[in-house]
Protein backbone atom coordinates (compact mmCIF):
# COMPACT_ATOMS: atom_id res chain seq x y z
CA UNK A 1 0.00 0.00 0.00
CA UNK A 2 0.68 3.86 -0.62
CA UNK A 3 1.93 5.23 2.53
CA UNK A 4 1.53 9.10 3.05
CA UNK A 5 3.82 11.00 5.08
CA UNK A 6 3.67 14.76 5.96
CA UNK A 7 5.97 16.91 7.75
CA UNK A 8 6.42 18.71 10.07
CA UNK A 9 4.15 16.93 12.74
CA UNK A 10 3.03 20.49 13.82
CA UNK A 11 4.79 24.04 13.49
CA UNK A 12 3.92 27.52 15.27
CA UNK A 13 3.75 30.46 13.04
CA UNK A 14 2.51 34.36 13.35
CA UNK A 15 -0.62 36.08 12.04
CA UNK A 16 0.43 37.00 8.39
CA UNK A 17 3.35 34.48 7.96
CA UNK A 18 3.61 32.22 4.77
CA UNK A 19 3.04 28.29 6.21
CA UNK A 20 4.14 25.36 4.27
CA UNK A 21 3.17 21.62 4.63
CA UNK A 22 4.51 18.70 2.73
CA UNK A 23 3.03 15.59 1.95
CA UNK A 24 4.59 13.25 0.03
CA UNK A 25 3.42 9.82 -1.22
CA UNK A 26 5.46 6.42 -1.05
CA UNK A 27 4.49 5.40 -4.91
CA UNK A 28 3.19 7.93 -7.45
CA UNK A 29 -0.34 8.88 -7.40
CA UNK A 30 -0.76 11.76 -10.20
CA UNK A 31 -2.75 14.46 -8.64
CA UNK A 32 -5.35 12.39 -6.89
CA UNK A 33 -4.41 14.20 -3.62
CA UNK A 34 -6.84 16.39 -1.46
CA UNK A 35 -5.92 18.67 1.66
CA UNK A 36 -8.14 18.59 4.63
CA UNK A 37 -9.12 21.47 7.38
CA UNK A 38 -10.17 20.21 10.69
CA UNK A 39 -10.83 22.99 12.83
CA UNK A 40 -10.47 22.16 17.07
CA UNK A 41 -13.90 20.28 17.88
CA UNK A 42 -15.12 20.61 14.49
CA UNK A 43 -15.47 18.72 11.23
CA UNK A 44 -12.95 17.98 8.23
CA UNK A 45 -13.71 20.21 5.18
CA UNK A 46 -12.09 20.08 2.23
CA UNK A 47 -9.65 22.86 1.10
CA UNK A 48 -7.96 21.47 -1.94
CA UNK A 49 -8.64 18.73 -3.98
CA UNK A 50 -6.70 17.83 -7.64
CA UNK A 51 -3.31 18.97 -5.85
CA UNK A 52 -4.02 22.23 -6.94
CA UNK A 53 -8.09 23.00 -7.11
CA UNK A 54 -9.22 25.09 -4.58
CA UNK A 55 -12.55 23.71 -3.58
CA UNK A 56 -15.44 26.38 -3.78
CA UNK A 57 -15.83 28.71 -0.87
CA UNK A 58 -12.16 28.46 0.43
CA UNK A 59 -10.33 31.32 0.93
CA UNK A 60 -7.56 32.26 -1.70
CA UNK A 61 -4.68 32.48 0.78
CA UNK A 62 -4.79 28.51 0.34
CA UNK A 63 -2.90 27.08 -2.17
CA UNK A 64 -1.75 23.46 -3.33
CA UNK A 65 1.05 21.99 -5.58
CA UNK A 66 2.56 19.08 -6.78
CA UNK A 67 2.05 15.84 -8.57
CA UNK A 68 2.83 12.25 -8.44
CA UNK A 69 5.17 11.91 -4.79
CA UNK A 70 5.56 15.73 -3.53
CA UNK A 71 2.69 17.85 -2.96
CA UNK A 72 2.27 21.06 -0.49
CA UNK A 73 -0.15 22.83 1.01
CA UNK A 74 0.45 26.95 1.39
CA UNK A 75 -0.97 29.25 3.53
CA UNK A 76 0.13 32.53 2.07
CA UNK A 77 -0.73 34.70 5.17
CA UNK A 78 -1.73 32.93 8.23
CA UNK A 79 -5.07 33.86 9.76
CA UNK A 80 -6.36 33.22 13.60
CA UNK A 81 -9.13 31.43 12.11
CA UNK A 82 -6.93 29.16 10.42
CA UNK A 83 -5.85 27.25 13.63
CA UNK A 84 -6.12 23.62 12.53
CA UNK A 85 -4.85 20.06 11.46
CA UNK A 86 -4.27 19.67 8.42
CA UNK A 87 -4.20 16.29 6.59
CA UNK A 88 -3.44 14.95 3.01
CA UNK A 89 -5.48 11.98 1.65
CA UNK A 90 -4.89 10.27 -1.47
CA UNK A 91 -7.65 9.10 -3.60
CA UNK A 92 -6.15 7.21 -6.88
CA UNK A 93 -7.28 4.12 -6.15
CA UNK A 94 -7.91 1.84 -2.59
CA UNK A 95 -6.86 2.51 0.32
CA UNK A 96 -7.53 6.36 0.49
CA UNK A 97 -4.91 7.02 3.00
CA UNK A 98 -4.72 10.24 5.04
CA UNK A 99 -1.57 11.55 5.94
CA UNK A 100 -1.04 11.42 9.92
CA UNK A 101 -2.05 15.71 9.96
CA UNK A 102 -0.01 18.68 10.65
CA UNK A 103 -1.14 20.87 13.69
CA UNK A 104 -0.76 24.41 12.88
CA UNK A 105 -1.18 26.92 15.77
CA UNK A 106 -0.45 31.11 16.19
CA UNK A 107 2.93 31.90 18.15
CA UNK B 1 -27.72 21.18 0.76
CA UNK B 2 -26.25 17.99 1.12
CA UNK B 3 -27.28 16.86 4.97
CA UNK B 4 -25.42 13.22 6.57
CA UNK B 5 -26.75 12.68 9.59
CA UNK B 6 -24.96 9.49 11.75
CA UNK B 7 -26.20 7.57 14.26
CA UNK B 8 -25.94 4.39 16.15
CA UNK B 9 -23.17 4.94 17.72
CA UNK B 10 -22.44 3.70 21.94
CA UNK B 11 -20.30 1.82 24.44
CA UNK B 12 -20.03 -1.87 23.60
CA UNK B 13 -18.24 -4.09 25.54
CA UNK B 14 -14.78 -5.95 23.72
CA UNK B 15 -16.14 -8.68 21.15
CA UNK B 16 -19.40 -7.28 20.78
CA UNK B 17 -21.54 -5.47 17.44
CA UNK B 18 -22.50 -2.51 16.95
CA UNK B 19 -24.15 -0.83 13.42
CA UNK B 20 -23.73 2.48 12.16
CA UNK B 21 -26.48 3.97 10.22
CA UNK B 22 -25.47 7.11 8.27
CA UNK B 23 -29.23 9.00 6.80
CA UNK B 24 -28.53 11.31 3.86
CA UNK B 25 -30.43 14.24 2.40
CA UNK B 26 -30.27 17.20 -0.71
CA UNK B 27 -28.81 14.83 -3.43
CA UNK B 28 -29.42 12.02 -5.20
CA UNK B 29 -27.91 9.61 -2.97
CA UNK B 30 -28.02 6.52 -5.28
CA UNK B 31 -25.34 8.84 -7.77
CA UNK B 32 -22.80 8.71 -5.07
CA UNK B 33 -20.33 6.34 -3.71
CA UNK B 34 -19.61 6.96 0.61
CA UNK B 35 -16.72 6.20 2.56
CA UNK B 36 -16.55 5.57 6.71
CA UNK B 37 -13.72 7.22 8.23
CA UNK B 38 -13.01 7.58 11.83
CA UNK B 39 -10.91 9.32 14.24
CA UNK B 40 -9.16 7.72 17.90
CA UNK B 41 -9.24 10.43 20.63
CA UNK B 42 -6.72 12.63 19.93
CA UNK B 43 -5.70 11.03 16.71
CA UNK B 44 -6.06 11.47 13.03
CA UNK B 45 -7.49 10.51 10.39
CA UNK B 46 -7.98 6.42 9.55
CA UNK B 47 -10.16 6.07 6.44
CA UNK B 48 -12.22 2.53 7.11
CA UNK B 49 -14.16 1.46 3.87
CA UNK B 50 -15.65 2.49 0.79
CA UNK B 51 -18.76 1.59 -1.26
CA UNK B 52 -19.46 2.09 -4.56
CA UNK B 53 -22.97 4.13 -5.99
CA UNK B 54 -24.52 1.05 -6.54
CA UNK B 55 -23.38 -1.44 -3.96
CA UNK B 56 -21.54 -3.41 -5.99
CA UNK B 57 -18.13 -2.49 -4.79
CA UNK B 58 -16.89 -2.57 -1.57
CA UNK B 59 -13.40 -1.62 0.11
CA UNK B 60 -11.81 -2.13 3.45
CA UNK B 61 -8.61 -0.92 5.36
CA UNK B 62 -6.59 -3.45 6.85
CA UNK B 63 -7.83 -2.52 10.31
CA UNK B 64 -11.08 -3.87 10.16
CA UNK B 65 -11.53 -6.21 7.08
CA UNK B 66 -13.46 -9.26 7.98
CA UNK B 67 -14.76 -7.53 11.25
CA UNK B 68 -16.71 -4.27 9.18
CA UNK B 69 -19.31 -4.47 6.38
CA UNK B 70 -20.65 -1.48 4.54
CA UNK B 71 -23.46 -1.78 2.82
CA UNK B 72 -26.54 0.47 1.44
CA UNK B 73 -30.07 0.97 0.90
CA UNK B 74 -30.70 3.33 -2.18
CA UNK B 75 -33.88 3.13 -1.59
CA UNK B 76 -33.82 4.51 1.76
CA UNK B 77 -31.11 6.83 1.59
CA UNK B 78 -28.97 5.35 3.80
CA UNK B 79 -25.39 4.07 4.34
CA UNK B 80 -24.65 1.33 7.04
CA UNK B 81 -21.57 0.61 8.60
CA UNK B 82 -21.72 -3.22 10.72
CA UNK B 83 -19.00 -3.59 12.98
CA UNK B 84 -18.64 -6.85 14.62
CA UNK B 85 -15.35 -8.28 17.15
CA UNK B 86 -15.00 -4.55 18.18
CA UNK B 87 -11.47 -3.89 19.99
CA UNK B 88 -10.46 -0.74 22.04
CA UNK B 89 -8.36 -0.13 19.60
CA UNK B 90 -11.94 0.68 17.40
CA UNK B 91 -12.98 2.86 19.77
CA UNK B 92 -13.44 6.63 17.85
CA UNK B 93 -15.56 8.99 15.98
CA UNK B 94 -17.05 7.66 12.97
CA UNK B 95 -17.71 9.75 10.42
CA UNK B 96 -19.99 9.12 6.89
CA UNK B 97 -18.39 11.23 3.98
CA UNK B 98 -19.96 11.36 0.46
CA UNK B 99 -17.45 11.09 -2.87
CA UNK B 100 -17.27 14.29 -4.78
CA UNK B 101 -18.36 12.96 -7.96
CA UNK B 102 -21.37 11.11 -9.40
CA UNK B 103 -20.91 7.02 -10.58
CA UNK B 104 -16.70 7.50 -9.56
CA UNK B 105 -16.29 6.46 -6.43
CA UNK B 106 -12.88 5.66 -7.22
CA UNK B 107 -10.66 8.99 -7.85
CA UNK B 108 -12.98 11.04 -6.21
CA UNK B 109 -12.34 13.17 -3.10
CA UNK B 110 -14.65 13.58 0.06
CA UNK B 111 -16.77 16.71 -0.60
CA UNK B 112 -19.84 16.22 2.42
CA UNK B 113 -18.92 14.75 6.08
CA UNK B 114 -21.41 13.87 8.24
CA UNK B 115 -21.09 15.40 12.33
CA UNK B 116 -19.85 12.09 13.20
CA UNK B 117 -21.06 9.01 16.14
CA UNK B 118 -19.08 8.17 18.57
CA UNK B 119 -18.53 4.73 19.21
CA UNK B 120 -16.32 3.22 22.51
CA UNK B 121 -15.01 0.00 23.06
CA UNK B 122 -14.94 -1.17 26.77
CA UNK B 123 -15.54 -3.40 29.19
Amino acid sequence: DIQMTQSPPSLSASVGDRVTITCRASQGISNDLAWYQQRPGKVPTVLIYGASTLQSGVPSRFSGSGSGTDFTLTISSLQPEDVATYYCQKYDSAPWTFGQGTKVEIK
Amino acid sequence: QVHLVESGGGVVQPGGSLRLSCAASGFTFSSYGFHWVRQAPGKGLDWVALVSNDGSQKFYGDSVKGRFTISRDNSKNTLFLQMDSLTSEDTAVYYCAKVSWPSKSARSFLDYWGQGTLVTVSS
